[in-house]
């Protein structure tokens, strides 16, 4: 079957740097997208990668290893306001977008 | 307005009601999907939309019958609903047609629906 991982939850602090991962196991690869969802609010497109290494913008980097099947999104100088669900979805080689459930990061002061 | 509007953002429901879900695109997009979205569980896909003619149905139950008049509206029709139906049900919209592996979704702010 086809899975992604990812941590359930995460706690960082203000102005601190946090990482969140994500594995997958699926059948083909055709890319790699990062969702952030605030609560109560509509998911938003964070980041796509399709080849490896690393993609920066602005306080967010997503990275990609095709081989090892891992991504993760790197998140910069926290802010209160990234408080929210981080969407991981990859498309398999049917086009087909198999998501992730999602990683709760709260922000402390 | 811009982006993808859905409508209601509550709904409560008794299993014997008929409601209706409505999403609305102003983003020129060619494709329309239905998600629904429960707690701590990923985004099961539910009905898509292309150019106005279904092109994916996984498995969904017939209690939820979508609608898609135009390449701007798509309805998800609610009857004798579950519990278990309960969920955030999100609609999303992409440009369609091309590159599928890069094509981004641009979702509403979903309907939170409570089937009692």
């Amino acid at each position: 079957g086809q899975n992604i991982d990812q941590p359930t939850e995460m706690t960082a602090t203000e102005g601190a740097i946090v990482q969140i991962n994500c594995t997958y196991q699926t059948s083909g690869f055709n890319g790699l997208f990062w969702y952030q969802q605030h609560a109560g609010e509509a998911p938003t497109f964070l980041s796509y990668n399709v080849l490896d290494g690393l993609e920066e913008k602005g306080r967010f980097s997503s990275f990609l290893s095709r081989s090892k099947g891992y991504s993760y999104l790197l998140l910069k100088e926290l802010q209160m306001k990234d408080s929210a669900s981080y969407l991981c979805a990859v498309v398999d080689s049917n086009y087909q977008l198999i998501w992730g459930a999602g990683t709760k990061l709260i922000i402390k002061p | 307005e811009t982006g993808v509007t859905q409508t209601p953002r509550h709904l409560v429901m008794g299993m014997t009601n008929k409601k209706s879900l409505k999403c609305e695109q102003h983003l020129g997009h060619n494709a329309m999907y239905w998600y629904k979205q429960s707690a701590k569980k990923p985004l099961e896909l539910m009905f898509v939309y292309s150019l106005e003619e279904r092109v994916e149905n996984n498995s969904v139950p017939s209690r939820f019958s979508p609608e898609c008049p135009n390449s701007s509206h798509l309805f998800l029709h609610l009857h004798t609903l579950q519990p278990e139906d309960s969920a955030l049900y999100l609609c999303a919209s992409s440009q369609g047609g091309g590159d599928r592996s890069n094509e981004k979704l641009f979702f509403g702010s979903g309907t939170q629906l409570s089937v009692l």
